[in-house]
């Protein structure tokens, strides 16, 4: 049972677009939400995260939203660039639980 | 800080073959973890240790045994490699304190294994 989807699976942006990647969750106990960054080659790194008493994160250009009554979040990049080219997780946990990830979205930037 | 360090980072195994795969993490660490990454998968759990000598089954444990002899150390092993466990192996860290549950994970670079 996938417990949090993600979309899309694959997402193209041009230089100075906004991407926007979309995840719902089921589970009403998650209570920190994060996103994971991975490059070609890479292992994830944190990215940024929110909790669900938030409605927004804002770090640079990276900005999460959070619709607590509809069990979705998202993440927008502002101003994308070449160098945002890279694999997005969103994942949710609750307590000292296991993180549940997404499958993953493919961003590509075109310079 | 070296962070999150596995070896090797490339291995070629054939069906029925055993290899161990070694995971360090040098930031003291309670919770460790191992993924497997496939396209179009996500990242699946295949066990956990949330300390020494503990270890736990994850989302997709089968084929797989690990070991948590060190707090520094994790150990994921392959006693019969298939074809199946082709895949991008990572290993990940965090940290845990009451009241502070273990949120953010780091990651090491991967393990990239073909089971021919």
């Amino acid at each position: 049972q996938q417990q949090v989807k993600q979309s899309p699976q694959s997402l193209i942006v041009q230089k100075g677009g906004i991407s926007i990647i979309n995840c719902a969750y089921e589970n009403t106990a998650f209570d920190y939400f994060p996103w994971y960054q991975q490059f070609p080659g890479k292992g994830p790194a944190l990215l940024i995260a929110i909790r669900p008493d938030v409605s927004e994160k804002k770090e640079g250009r990276f900005t999460i939203s959070f619709n607590k009554s509809a069990k979705q979040f998202s993440l927008h990049i502002m101003d994308s660039q070449p160098g945002d080219s890279a694999t997005y997780f969103c994942a949710a946990v609750t307590g000292y639980s296991t993180l549940t990830f997404g499958k993953g979205t493919m961003l590509l930037v075109s310079p | 800080n070296a962070g999150v360090t596995q070896t090797p980072k490339f291995r070629v195994l054939k069906t029925g073959q055993s290899m161990t795969l070694l995971c360090a993490q040098d930031m003291n660490h309670e919770y460790m973890y191992w993924y497997r990454q496939d396209p179009g998968m996500g990242l699946r759990l295949i066990h956990y240790s949330v300390g020494e000598g503990t270890t736990a089954k994850g989302e997709v444990p089968d084929g797989y045994n690990v070991s948590r002899l060190k707090k520094q150390n994790f150990l994921l092993g392959l006693e019969s490699a298939a074809p199946s466990q082709t895949s991008v192996y990572f290993c990940a860290s965090s940290q845990a304190r009451p009241g502070h549950p273990p949120y953010e994970q780091y990651f090491g670079p991967g393990t990239r294994l073909t089971v021919t």
